[in-house]
């Protein structure tokens, strides 16, 4: 079946540093990538969707300038948290689908990102 | 986007069959319905996917009546490694991605 993999899986920095989240889809091509963002307990939030070779679609809310997602190859997309602090710690996934109307979307196993 | 509801948590003995029932009221002639397995420190992972009727793969059946307006995940003789949160979702296919409800917090106890 379709694989997304992510990493790195776990990242622990200091306050003011830039993080950057890689998602690939291994055995299929995606044009379109999506990111979540999951506290403690609670559900899958949407934050964005990365498109190949276009801008991404980000949800009200979420920061363009804080969270730079790159879409630069149908097999590839990267999400950056830029000048991370405390609050931006979370667990990250990343998901994608292959081509066909009636394919799911398979998730990443995330990151979790610890900002100190 | 079709809302869902579906119940906080069930909690269920090792070896009995467990029905998670979930409410579209609002799905699209065009969604599917899609349901995901999630634990703790893991993405979602897709357990099955149908438009109509019944769909069966080897870990679970799902139940879609007439109406499309809900749907029945079934897992027969959970173990307790089947302790997680399960994600009904419906949407269209394509470039639209899935907005995840709260889920169903499933206790497998032995």
């Amino acid at each position: 079946g379709a694989v997304v993999s992510q990493h790195p899986s776990r990242v622990i920095c200091k306050s003011g540093t830039s993080v950057k989240i890689e998602c690939r889809s291994l055995d299929f091509q995606a044009t379109t990538m999506f990111w979540y963002r999951q506290f403690p307990k609670k559900s899958l939030m949407l934050m964005a969707t990365s498109n190949e070779g276009s801008k991404a679609t980000y949800e009200q809310g979420v920061e363009k300038d804080k969270f730079l997602i790159n879409h630069a190859s149908l097999t590839l997309s990267t999400l950056t948290v830029t000048s991370a602090h405390p609050e931006d710690s979370s667990f990250y996934i990343c998901s994608a689908r292959s081509q066909g109307t009636d394919q799911p979307q398979h998730f990443g196993d995330g990151t979790r990102l610890s900002i100190l | 986007l079709a809302k869902t509801t579906q119940p906080i948590s069930m909690d269920s003995y090792e070896g009995q069959e467990v029905n998670i029932t979930c409410s579209h009221n609002n799905i699209a002639t065009n969604d599917y319905i899609t349901w995901y397995q999630q634990f703790p420190s893991q993405g979602p992972r897709f357990i099955i996917q149908g438009y109509k009727t019944k769909v069966t793969n080897e870990v679970a059946s799902l139940f879609i009546p007439a109406d499309r307006k809900s749907s029945t995940l079934s897992l027969p003789r959970v173990s307790l490694s089947d302790t997680a949160v399960y994600y009904c979702l419906v949407g269209v296919q394509g470039n639209t991605p899935l907005v995840f409800g709260k889920g169903t917090r499933l206790s497998v106890i032995a």
